[in-house]
């Protein structure tokens, strides 16, 4: 079955360094997602991508944050000047369209900010 | 916009007993309800989803109940395994729009 692939699965950085955490979707999908999960709490919505521009995004999502689909099949997001509160579970989800399909998620990357 | 609140935060079972976790929500435009199963080290897996057009669905050892007057679905194991053992996490969503979570549920089966 296809999956949601994210690398790396942990990433450790210094605090104000920039970060670029990586996913590729599955392939038919048509919309992209980043979600935070801090740990032993809630999953939550960062942002949602589509038609090569952003469609939604939370207030967690500030202009340290950015996303891109560079090539057609990678979806990218930066963060930019880490802050120790930036370290969480980042997942990538896709969704094959808006009609109450589901949220495929990967497996998550790790990022720890020191 | 919506707002998921979900029961227990922690459950423990013993092996073959049944494990019930409850979610509400809400925004009364919420018309899809996904539950999630997170096992640790992975991204949430989709276990089961109801539609408000449904009251009830059931995949083997697996129901989703929604009522949609309450504003409430909740989710149903029966003969709970040890493989259960996980944090289930529910959500709600509205067609075109962002999902939102529930606070997580970590279930625990006692073989």
């Amino acid at each position: 079955e296809p999956e949601v692939t994210q690398t790396p699965s942990h990433q450790v950085t210094q605090m104000g360094q920039e970060v670029i955490l990586r996913c590729v979707p599955i392939s038919n999908h048509l919309y992209f997602y980043w979600y935070r999960q801090i740990l032993g709490q809630k999953v939550e919505f960062l942002v949602s991508f589509y038609n090569n521009e952003i469609s939604e995004k939370s207030e967690i999502f500030d202009d340290q944050f950015s996303v891109e689909r560079p090539d057609g099949s990678n979806f990218t997001l930066k963060i930019r000047s880490t802050k120790l509160e930036d370290s969480a579970m980042y997942f990538c989800a896709s969704e094959r369209d808006r009609a109450n399909s589901p949220l495929h998620f990967g497996n998550g990357t790790r990022l720890t900010v020191t | 916009g919506e707002n998921v609140e979900q029961h227990p935060s922690t459950l423990s079972v013993q092996e073959g007993d049944s494990a019930v976790i409850k979610c509400t929500y809400s925004d009364s435009a919420s018309n899809y309800f996904p539950w999630y199963k997170q096992e640790l080290g992975k991204g949430p897996q989709l276990i089961i989803d109801i539609r408000s057009n449904v009251g009830e669905k059931k995949d083997q050892r697996i129901a989703v109940t929604l009522n949609k007057t309450a504003k409430h679905f909740s989710l149903h194991i029966t003969e709970t395994q040890p493989e259960d053992s996980a944090v289930y996490f529910c959500a709600a969503s509205n067609t075109g729009n962002q999902f939102y979570f529930g606070t997580g549920t970590s279930l625990t089966v006692i073989p």
